[in-house]
């Protein structure tokens, strides 16, 4: 089956750095991936949308100058948390859908839990 | 505006016993339906679903759902419950709208399923 795979799946960094997360598809190529966040017990809320080659469209309300996404390769997207905050504390998680298949059939990565102190 | 309602929050149920985890959407286009399923720290992993024909659909674990189009529903059932699935049940709508929202996936919020001994 088709496998998302997400680095790191946890990251501790103090208030004003910057993260990156990778989102990897293993065994697809994939043009596009979506980039949630979902906060403690509460439902998935898209991001943004990562295109490879081209600019990543983002949603009503998600800052893009914070939140960089880079989609370098058919295989791999990544999210840049820039100047972290607390409140920027959430659980990141990725998705794919296959090339040829339904665009709306997508395959999670296992996320990744971002803490800034 | 398209929405995704999970009619409960939280479903305790004993072991062996039947359930049914409800899920209603709105949209003013055809649709594609999916279940996932949440544990803790996880990614989603993908139960069933629903893209075309049998309105009926049969997923991993014993479960399937069933898409009523004319009440706007697509609920999860399971005829006999493990404590092994004891996790958090995603209910997502993929709006066939094209354009910006193609392969856009919108969230309900969620229905922790407890299954108690």
């Amino acid at each position: 089956g088709a496998v998302v795979s997400q680095h790191p799946s946890w990251v501790i960094c103090k208030s004003g750095t910057s993260v990156k997360i990778e989102c990897r598809s293993l065994d697809f190529q994939a043009t596009t991936m979506f980039w949630y966040r979902q906060f403690p017990k509460q439902s998935l809320m898209l991001m943004a949308t990562s295109n490879e080659g081209s600019k990543a469209t983002y949603e009503q309300g998600v800052e893009k100058d914070k939140f960089l996404i880079n989609h370098a390769s058919l295989t791999l997207s990544t999210l840049t948390v820039t100047s972290a905050h607390p409140e920027d504390s959430s659980f990141y998680i990725c998705s794919a859908p296959l090339a040829g298949s339904y665009f709306y059939e997508q395959y999670f990565g296992p996320g990744t839990r971002l803490t800034v102190t | 505006a398209q929405s995704v309602t999970q009619l409960d929050s939280q479903v305790p149920v004993f072991e062996e016993a039947p359930v049914e985890l409800r899920c209603n959407y709105s949209s003013s286009v055809s649709v594609y339906l999916f279940w996932y399923v949440q544990y803790p720290n996880q990614g989603l992993q993908l139960l069933l679903k629903y893209l075309s024909g049998s309105t009926l659909v049969k997923g991993i674990n014993g479960f399937e759902a069933e898409f009523n189009k004319s009440q706007t529903s697509f609920h999860l059932r399971k005829p006999s419950v493990h404590i092994s699935d004891t996790a958090e049940y995603f209910c997502a709508v993929g709006h066939n709208a094209g354009g910006t929202s193609y392969g856009k996936l919108t969230f309900g919020q969620g229905t922790i399923l407890t299954v108690h001994p």
